[in-house]
């Protein structure tokens, strides 16, 4: 069974600074990899898709790499703002098919002004 | 248009309660989600739908009832429900089960079972 673990759990760092989320994954046979932003007590905003044929995708301040061999994939956010702060949820596709997302508990992020 | 629509926001229920949750997508979408969230947990998957059929069912207890009408729409009728089925239910779409598609989320609707 797939399961995704998300380092740290929570992270608070000064405005201004470049900060990477981890993300791992027990079973390399995925299709894909997405990033997601949850603020409190909302749905689920999807920032990057990586198909497993990826290396990395890249939006405005964020960029993702997915090792897919060792399991892994990281979420790094350039130059932080206040408007950052939220929860960062990884996310697999393991299950061809008609099976759903497996996702990872979440790195609660704060961006302190 | 990228949406994916919920309603309610808020569903406070009795325990003797029917209700029901509805979703809706017009992104052309043929697969539509259920997950459930609880508090401070990651999302958990409970129903799929592909072209208005039910592919996936997780085990999930029969107070819990989807149904999806046609293409965009997708429904979760509620009866019986415990406290321990608060949480915040999230729909979400796809253009298809193919692997390779993004899944978008609705804004979810928060349950209160008392």
């Amino acid at each position: 069974k797939q399961e995704v673990t998300q380092i740290p759990a929570a992270l608070s760092v000064p405005e201004g600074e470049n900060l990477v989320l981890n993300c791992s994954f027990t079973d390399s046979a995925i299709y894909n990899l997405q990033w997601f932003r949850q603020d409190p007590g909302k749905g689920l905003t999807s920032l990057l898709l990586i198909q497993s044929s990826q290396r990395e995708q890249t939006s405005g301040r964020l960029n993702a790499s997915l090792d897919k061999s060792s399991g892994r994939s990281t979420l790094y956010i350039a130059a932080s703002q206040p408007g950052d702060s939220a929860t960062y949820l990884c996310a697999v596709r393991s299950g061809g098919g008609a099976d759903g997302l497996t996702f990872g508990k979440g790195t609660h992020l704060i961006i302190q002004p | 248009d990228t949406e994916v629509t919920q309603t309610p926001k808020h569903l406070v229920m009795g325990m003797t309660n029917k209700k029901s949750l509805k979703c809706e997508q017009h992104m052309g979408h043929r697969a539509m989600y259920w997950y459930k969230q609880k508090a401070k947990k990651p999302p958990e998957l409970m129903f799929v739908y592909s072209y208005e059929k039910l592919s996936i069912n997780e085990s999930v207890p029969s107070r819990f009832s989807p149904e999806c009408p046609n293409s965009s729409l997708l429904n979760l009728h509620l009866h019986a429900l415990q406290p321990e089925d608060s949480a915040l239910y999230l729909c979400a779409s796809s253009p298809s089960l193919a692997v390779s598609y993004e899944q978008y989320f609705g804004p979810g609707t928060r349950l209160t079972v008392t």
